[in-house]
């Protein structure tokens, strides 16, 4: 598939678990992103990558660990999350950190139990 | 600071009737606006910005500074535009900081 590409669509963890949440992006963009889309908020902004450098972290807790080992993958790691971190992770990308056209992938829906 | 705002979280409207969702922006300098639309099932997706001035899926956007407006309208709607709709703003053009409004869920009756 081209575009932007999430693993796993669907993730349920404990509080205790580790688990990560991978993206791939198929379009030689260099900025690539993490959301969070929850029931009750607005989409929030969680990291922004440029050329795999952390460019923003938006008051992430800890327990989300963001990796970019090259410009076409980025991981969520994420550990000893709680319940009320059960949303949907969108991973996006564009041409360039300060570009405003962003392709989204199509999210992981985590919950946490 | 920079926020968007969207009043409406459903809009519940007949086939044929016009369709217009509201967004309001706070932003200090010049602003680039945007709609996204998420349609069941799919990814969310761009719709239509501001600076194209375009009409897509029938869909137009004026950005109207001194209301500090960017509301979306249809003039007759269509079952197929039953979707969620966010308005979002373009801040920082340094980290690519694009700030969402709460979404609309727009539902179109037959």
């Amino acid at each position: 598939e081209t575009g932007v590409t999430q693993t796993p669509r669907h993730l349920v963890m404990g509080m205790t678990n580790k688990k990560s949440l991978k993206c791939e992006q198929h379009l030689g963009h260099n900025a690539m992103y993490w959301y969070k889309q929850s029931a009750k908020k607005p989409l929030e902004l969680m990291f922004v990558y440029s050329l795999e450098e952390r460019v923003e972290n938006n008051s992430v807790p800890s327990r989300f660990s963001p990796e970019c080992p090259n410009s076409s993958h980025l991981f969520l790691h994420l550990h000893t999350l709680q319940p009320e971190d059960s949303a949907l992770y969108l991973c996006a990308s564009s041409p360039n950190p300060g570009g405003n056209t962003i392709y989204f992938g199509e999210g992981s829906w985590l919950t946490v139990v | 600071a920079q926020r968007v705002t969207q009043p409406e979280k459903l809009l519940s409207v007949f086939k044929g009737a016009p369709v217009e969702l509201k967004c309001n922006y706070s932003y200090s300098g010049s602003p680039e606006l945007f709609w996204y639309v998420q349609y069941s099932r799919q990814r969310l997706q761009l719709l239509l910005r501001h600076i194209s001035r375009e009409s897509i899926k029938g869909f137009t956007a004026d950005l109207n500074k001194g209301e500090t407006s960017f509301h979306l309208k249809k003039p007759f709607a269509q079952e197929e535009d039953s979707a969620m709709y966010y308005c979002a703003l373009f801040g920082s053009s340094n980290t690519g900081k694009l700030i969402f409004g709460q979404g609309t869920t727009l539902q179109v009756k037959p």
